[in-house]
């Protein structure tokens, strides 16, 4: 089945510094990645879709400026979150849909970003 | 506008006890259906994908149903063993250009041993 790689799984930052987070599809190519953040015990939100050779689309409420999202290539999405605070400490995940796979969608493992 | 709604919200079951999670969904237009578990700090990972034209799909010991008409699906888990344990989410993508998941809350499911 389709795998996406997700890394790194945890980072500790010190606050004002930037976090860089990858998303690989494996085996597939995927145009349209998705970017999520999930607080403890919460469902997963919807931060921004990450479109292949374009401009991310970000969901309303979502600094575009704090949190860059990259797709330069059919394989890789990178989510950074710029001048981190503590508040942006949280467990993020992308995820890609393959369209091989009758457009089921795979996710990542995950990043637990704790920011001191 | 699409809503994914599962019930119940929490379910604790001894081990071996066959148990149905339910999913229900306000639009019945969808390309498809699929179920994903959750484990604490962990990803999802997909358990079924249920296409609009197909009434189940199984795995294993999971059998999921769609009944796009009602707009509910089902995840069936025979057996359960406490290894189950995790959060179900059932999610339907957006009929739009944008390929958004739509998820339900989810069931969190405790199977003690």
């Amino acid at each position: 089945g389709a795998v996406v790689s997700q890394h790194p799984s945890r980072v500790i930052c010190k606050s004002g510094t930037s976090v860089k987070i990858e998303c690989r599809s494996l085996d597939f190519q995927a145009t349209t990645m998705f970017w999520y953040r999930q607080f403890p015990k919460q469902s997963l939100m919807l931060m921004a879709t990450s479109n292949e050779g374009s401009k991310a689309t970000y969901e309303q409420g979502v600094e575009k400026d704090k949190f860059l999202i990259n797709h330069a290539s059919l394989t890789l999405s990178t989510l950074t979150v710029t001048s981190a605070h503590p508040e942006d400490s949280s467990f993020y995940i992308c995820s890609a849909r393959d369209v091989r796979d009758n457009y089921g969608y795979t996710f990542g493992s995950g990043t637990r970003l704790t920011v001191v | 506008k699409q809503e994914v709604t599962q019930i119940p919200a929490a379910l604790s079951v001894p081990e071996g006890e066959n148990l149905v999670l339910n999913c229900s969904f306000t639009d019945s237009a969808i390309y498809n259906l699929q179920w994903f578990r959750q484990d604490p700090g962990k990803g999802l990972t997909s358990l079924l994908l249920i296409q609009s034209s197909q009434r189940e799909q199984t795995s294993g010991r999971l059998n999921a149903s769609l009944d796009k008409s009602s707009g509910r699906s089902t995840l069936y888990i025979a057996a359960s063993q406490p290894g189950d344990s995790a959060t179900y989410l059932c999610a339907v993508p957006l009929m739009d250009s944008s390929y958004k998941l739509i998820f339900g809350s989810g069931t969190r499911l405790l199977v003690r041993p």
